[in-house]
Parts: structure tokens; sequence; C-alpha cells
């Protein structure tokens, strides 16, 4: 079935330096890609996605491109900050795998100042 | 316009009580989906319904079960709670499903089982 890896976390950066978190995903389909953002004691937020190969998904500084050869989808930050701190879901939803999406284990991200 | 809304936010229960969920998806918003929440297992989903209709169903037992009423919002029921219920569950609306559309999460509801 369908499913989604990511990298383990945590993450600990300190403020102004590079950010990957690595994705990738296997679907029989053709998957849309999601990346989620949750601070903490909220519910999920929707950071950027991306709707078929090659797509790049932005949003607040942060990049995603649909990679269907590698099947990846790596979340990519030029310089973080400390409001930045959050765990971070790769998602996918596969119109063949039926109404839902499906989430990876999630990444948490430490900014330190 | 108004979020997502769950209710209530926080929850003890004691095992083998029952226990029900309330989502108010965003006005609009047909497509309604729930998620477990817990730091073992991640985001599971457990159900998407879109006009009153089941649509999916992940794979969980049948002590958990929902339904959709006409003006769009949620219930979700777990029957004969067990310690391994405690989690934050999650409800997520979008305009028709989550295929290609964002979905908008509500600030979930926190179960505790004892």
């Amino acid at each position: 079935g369908d499913s989604v890896t990511q990298m383990e976390g945590p993450v600990t950066l300190s403020e102004e330096a590079f950010l990957t978190i690595n994705c990738t995903y296997t679907a029989t389909g053709y998957p849309s890609l999601f990346w989620y953002v949750q601070y903490p004691g909220e519910g999920l937020q929707l950071l950027l996605k991306a709707t078929k190969a090659d797509d790049k998904g932005s949003n607040k500084g942060f990049e995603a491109t649909y990679r269907k050869e590698t099947t990846s989808f790596h979340l990519e930050k030029g310089s973080v900050q400390v409001s930045d701190s959050a765990v971070y879901f790769c998602a996918l939803s596969d119109q063949t795998g039926g109404f839902k999406t499906i989430f990876g284990a999630g990444t948490r991200l430490f900014v330190k100042a | 316009k108004a979020g997502v809304t769950q209710t209530p936010r926080y929850l003890i229960k004691t095992r083998g009580q029952q226990v029900t969920l309330s989502c108010s998806p965003i006005s609009g918003h047909r497509s309604v989906s729930w998620y477990q929440q817990t730091p073992g297992q991640g985001l599971q989903f457990l159900f998407e319904y879109f006009s009153e209709t089941q649509r999916n169903k992940g794979n969980f037992p049948g002590r958990f079960s929902g339904r959709q009423f006409s003006n769009s919002r949620s219930e979700m029921n777990v029957s004969t709670l067990e310690l391994g219920d405690s989690a934050l569950y999650l409800c997520a609306s979008s305009l028709q499903g989550p295929m290609n559309t964002e979905a908008f999460f509500g600030q979930g509801t926190r179960l505790t089982v004892v």
C-alpha cells in the first residue's frame, strides 16, 4: 500500500542554518504530495504542496520539489528561524488509494538562537 | 471565517467506557477526515466522510465508528475504551476531499483513558 518515510528526528539547528528534511514515498498511482507543520498545542497546517512531477511547492521560505524518478519530496529552507521549531509531516494523497491522506511519522525540528 | 472546531478539547475516561468526539468543519466543506495521533504510531487515518457517506476507512477495530450529519458536522465514537486509545484525535475538513485540496485541521481532542 501507499506509504511515506521521512527522516527521524529530532533535528537541532542553529538559527540561520540550512534545513533539509528528507521524505520518500511509495504509491500505486500518481499522488499529490504535501508538507504539513504542527506547532506545539495546535493541529496541523498545510505548509506547501505539489500535485505533479517536477512541481515545486513553496511557502514562508520553505521549498520542496516533487521528484518522480526518486519518489522523493524533500523539504528545504535556506535559513531557519527559532519560530520554525515545530514538527513537520510529509504526506501524500492518491486517488487509487482512496480518499485519505497518508502521513509520515513526523520530524521534530528545534532551532536554537 | 471560522476554522475547524473540535469538542471537547480534553477528555478523561475510564477503561470500558465509551466516548463521542465532535467536529464542525469549515463552512462549505463537505469532506471530514479523522486521525489518531500518538507518539509511537504517528498520525493514523481513521475514516473519511463526504456528504454523510463514509468513503474510506483505516485499519482500526470496529470499536471506532463515525458518522456525518447533513450539515457536514461529524462525530466519532469509541466504545469499550482501552488504555491504548489514549491519543490526540484530529479532524480535518476540505472542500471535496483530500485529493489535491488543502486539508484544514482542528486543534484536536486529547483523550486520556485511565
